[in-house]
């Protein structure tokens, strides 16, 4: 079946840097793609949806010069958190869709990045 | 896309099986049911969906009632991995945003 692959799994950093994380359809194609981020114990909030070749959509609330989005391949999409402080810590999952077996499947998700910001 | 209503949390033996609700009173004739779980700290994993005809995989079952209004997953002999918080959501399907609501905290007990 479909895979989407995420790194890192974790990361630490300080307040005040950068931090990329890589979602990667590994077998199949992805013109969109999505972001998500998850605070404990509560449910997913999509935060941008991010598309091939063009500039990504974000959510209301969502600060697009803070949470940059490449989308530059059809297997490759970044977040990247610019700035970054502690209110940023938080779970990112992206996921993707295999178009090319249906409009109707569901989606693929990351296995998400644990984001620390110390 | 239209809400869904599910019970915060659910208990299931081990062996038996574990049957989760959910209500969308407010679906569209043209939204589907999807369901999906989440594992604690992984990301979620597609299970299931459905239009109006009760569907089958190698993962579960989903039954829809005739009028669409409410549905129920049913994992037919519930180990302990299947321990997860379970999200019924309703999209149109293609690349449309899916609504997550809290889901259902489902805790498999031996």
């Amino acid at each position: 079946g479909a895979v989407v692959s995420q790194h890192p799994s974790r990361v630490i950093c300080k307040s005040g840097t950068s931090v990329k994380i890589e979602c990667r359809s590994l077998d199949f194609q992805a013109t969109t793609m999505f972001w998500y981020r998850q605070f404990p114990k509560q449910s997913l909030m999509l935060m941008a949806t991010s598309n091939e070749g063009s500039k990504a959509t974000y959510e209301q609330g969502v600060e697009k010069d803070k949470f940059l989005i490449n989308h530059a391949s059809l297997t490759l999409s970044t977040l990247t958190v610019t700035s970054a402080h502690p209110e940023d810590s938080s779970f990112y999952i992206c996921s993707a869709r295999d178009s090319s077996t249906g409009d109707l499947n569901g989606y693929t998700f990351g296995s998400g990045t644990r984001l620390t910001v110390v | 896309d239209a809400k869904t209503t599910q019970p915060p949390s659910m208990d299931c033996a081990e062996g038996r099986a574990a049957n989760l609700p959910c209500n969308h009173s407010t679906i569209s004739g043209n939204e589907y049911v999807y369901w999906y779980r989440q594992i604690h700290s992984q990301g979620p994993q597609y299970i299931i969906h459905g239009l109006k005809n009760n569907e089958t995989n190698e993962m579960a079952s989903l039954i829809i009632t005739e009028d669409r209004k409410s549905s129920t997953l049913i994992l037919p002999h519930a180990t302990l991995r299947d321990t997860a918080v379970y999200y019924c959501i309703v999209s149109r399907g293609g690349n449309y945003q899916l609504i997550w609501g809290a889901g259902t905290k489902l805790i498999i007990k031996p």
